[in-house]
């Protein structure tokens, strides 16, 4: 199996100011068709996750574009250039290349 | 709107079986893989399971192969997790989710939800 490995597993961060979340798998996540699968989601309080960001760095509709994606093969980044309170929750990235699909640990955002 | 309705919540003791149901709204059903994903409580996400469009594959996590089964019924917009066998482990909230139109990769999930939850339990 792809292991997805994230950090930091918590992170505090201050109104206005920007967070990094960093992902690595075990293998590289790029398909003979060019693309590459990861995914990251954003599970708020209470709530199923909701997708954010498909194929390292193309945001779904609706998402902010203060969120961004990153990164190549087996490394990569979700960055939010300036956090809002209403970000608050656990982030997850996700490999979509290979069953089964494994997710990260979660790296949890709080708001200072 | 997309909405995927969830029921089949339950207390069931070791050994025992409960079936979850997902069904759909919003969308046209039969053209979307779907896909179960689980979270025991305070834990991240596992994928559990997943059933195509073409074909009607069905793929498990090795975790619960053998002992879960999913299925689909195009007609009714109605996806299920026939789980026997269940295990203290298999305590979790069970989300559906429906395949996304973004990307094709695997099981990535643009709606899911809202959960419903297992506790195997003795």
């Amino acid at each position: 199996d792809i292991v997805m490995t994230q950090t930091p597993l918590s992170l505090s961060v201050t109104p206005g100011q920007p967070a990094s979340i960093s992902c690595k798998s075990s293998q590289s996540l790029l398909y003979s068709d060019g693309k590459t699968y990861i995914f990251w989601y954003l599970q708020k309080p209470g709530q199923p996750p909701q997708l954010l960001i498909y194929e390292v760095s193309n945001r779904i509709s609706g998402v902010p574009d203060r969120f961004g994606g990153s990164g190549s093969g087996t490394d990569f980044t979700l960055q939010i250039s300036r956090v809002e309170a209403e970000d608050v929750g656990i982030y997850y990235c996700m490999q979509g290349l290979k069953l089964p699909i494994t997710f990260g640990q979660g790296t949890r955002l709080e708001i200072k | 709107e997309v909405q995927l309705l969830q029921s089949g919540e339950g207390l069931v003791q070791p050994g025992g079986s409960l079936r979850l149901s997902c069904t759909a709204s919003g969308f046209t059903f039969s053209n979307y893989d779907m896909t179960w994903v689980r979270q025991a409580p305070g834990k991240g996400l596992e994928w559990v399971s997943g059933i195509t469009v073409i074909g009607g594959n069905t793929y498990y996590a090795d975790s619960v192969k053998g002992r879960f089964t999913i299925s689909r019924d195009n007609s009714k917009n109605t996806l299920y997790l026939h789980m026997n066998s269940l295990r203290a482990e298999d305590t979790a909230l069970y989300y559906c989710a429906k395949r996304s139109t973004y990307s094709t990769g695997w099981f990535n999930s643009d709606y899911w939800g809202r959960g419903t939850l297992v506790t195997v339990s003795s």
